[in-house]
Order: C-alpha cells, then sequence, then structure tokens
C-alpha cells in the first residue's frame, strides 16, 4: 500500500519561499513507473496542478507554466521523498497543497493528506 | 490551453442515478479521469481511462466519453456519494487540467 505524509509549515510570509516534502512509502522516488506530483486547490483557483519529478534513467521535470518561474520540485532518492519549493510567495498562494502518485497514466491514485499554506505576513 | 467544463450542482434522488458532465474541445479523443472529494478531505480516484474502476470503488460509479462531453455515473446513489467530482485530462500542451468541480447532492 502506497502511503504519501507531507510535512511543512502552515504559514508563510509574502516574498519568501514555501516549501513542503512529501515522504513516500510503499513505492520509491526512484520508480521507472511512477511521477510524483504537486497539486494545490484553492476556492480561487480549484484544483491545479504545479508539477512533477520523475526518473526514466535519469531524472525529469515538468512545471505549470503558471509558477515554473518559481517552482523548484527535486527527489530525493536517500529518503525517499520529494520536496517543493515555490519562491517569492503572495496571498494568491494560499491553498491546500497535496502531493500525489502518478502511475504512468496521467492519473493520481494516490494522494497525500493535504497541507494548508497560507501566505500572510 | 485546454480548458474542463463542468456543472457547478447536480441534485439526485436516494437511489436514483446521477449524471455528472465534463465539458470539453473533443474530449472523446482523450483519457477521462475522475475524483471524488469529501469535505476536509484528499481526492479519491474512482474512475480512470474513461470508464475504469480501481480497486475498491463500487461498480456503481461508471464512466463514459465521446464527442465533446465525458460521463460520470452514479447509479443508485447513496447518501455517502455526496461529494464534489472533478474530471481531469492530459493535454500535451498544458500537462494535466481537472475541471471546475461539481457538488453532487443525494436529496
Amino acid at each position: 500500500q502506497v502511503q504519501l505524509q507531507q510535512s511543512g509549515p502552515g504559514l508563510v510570509k509574502p516574498s519568501q519561499t514555501l516549501s513542503l516534502t512529501c515522504a513516500i512509502s510503499g513505492d520509491s522516488v526512484s520508480s521507472n513507473s511512477a511521477a510524483w506530483n504537486w497539486i494545490r486547490q484553492s476556492p480561487s483557483r480549484g484544483l491545479e496542478w504545479l508539477g512533477r519529478t520523475y526518473y526514466r534513467s535519469t531524472w525529469y521535470n515538468d512545471y505549470a507554466v503558471s509558477v515554473r518561474s518559481r517552482l523548484t520540485i527535486n527527489p530525493d532518492t536517500s529518503k525517499n521523498h520529494f520536496s517543493l519549493q515555490l519562491n517569492s510567495v503572495t496571498p494568491d498562494d494560499t491553498a491546500v497543497y497535496y502531493c500525489a502518485r502518478d502511475y504512468g497514466i496521467a492519473n493520481f491514485d494516490y494522494w497525500g493528506q493535504g497541507t494548508l499554506v497560507t501566505v500572510s505576513s | 490551453s485546454y480548458e474542463l467544463t463542468q456543472p457547478l450542482s447536480v441534485s439526485v434522488a436516494l437511489g436514483q442515478t446521477a449524471r455528472i458532465t465534463c465539458g470539453g474541445n473533443n474530449i472523446g479523443s482523450k483519457n477521462v479521469h475522475w475524483y471524488q472529494q469529501k469535505p476536509g478531505q484528499a481526492p479519491v480516484l474512482v474512475i480512470y481511462n474513461n470508464n475504469n474502476r480501481p480497486s475498491g470503488i463500487p461498480e456503481r460509479f461508471s464512466g463514459s466519453n465521446s464527442g465533446n462531453t465525458a460521463t460520470l455515473t452514479i447509479s443508485r446513489a447513496q447518501a455517502g456519494d455526496e461529494a464534489d467530482y472533478y474530471c481531469q485530462v492530459w493535454d500535451s500542451s498544458t500537462y494535466v487540467v481537472f475541471g471546475g468541480g461539481t457538488k453532487l447532492t443525494v436529496l
């Protein structure tokens, strides 16, 4: 059974960096079949895919156009987790952030528990 | 960019059939996935690749996809089916696209 456990702060100040981690159990961040994603949800934006990291003999990343200039997703093979770093946040980045697994067919079969991140001074 | 359109709300009488639509340009050429989300919880995949149910999802949930509309059908609706439902596709230019979500009310 795959489990995704998120961690990270729930409050970030404007202009600072939002950092979250998703710990994987029951699968590997280095899997050649899975991709590891970050998705957020807010009343104004609904569900919004942010980006992913995946391994296919080498590491790849894809990012949504809306956050591409501010977002970095990194795998950590030693800890079997992956992380999100979103720079220069504004109140518009306030949302529930989820990590999720895509097992190769572009849908999300396992999700983290969600982390409410509020951007406020 | 590719867009998916869902009705804001759908109501269904207890025990009847609910149909939730997801509109998109030539969506019939794409694989559509559906998620159920209850308050305070993460979304749960209920249909993948148009009409396939993950393990543990009741047979009452089914899907179809043709032309410009995909449909999630919930037969014999139960009170526990009340939730928000989201469709999702993969698009080659924008990657992952979600619909705006539909709130299902079971009367």
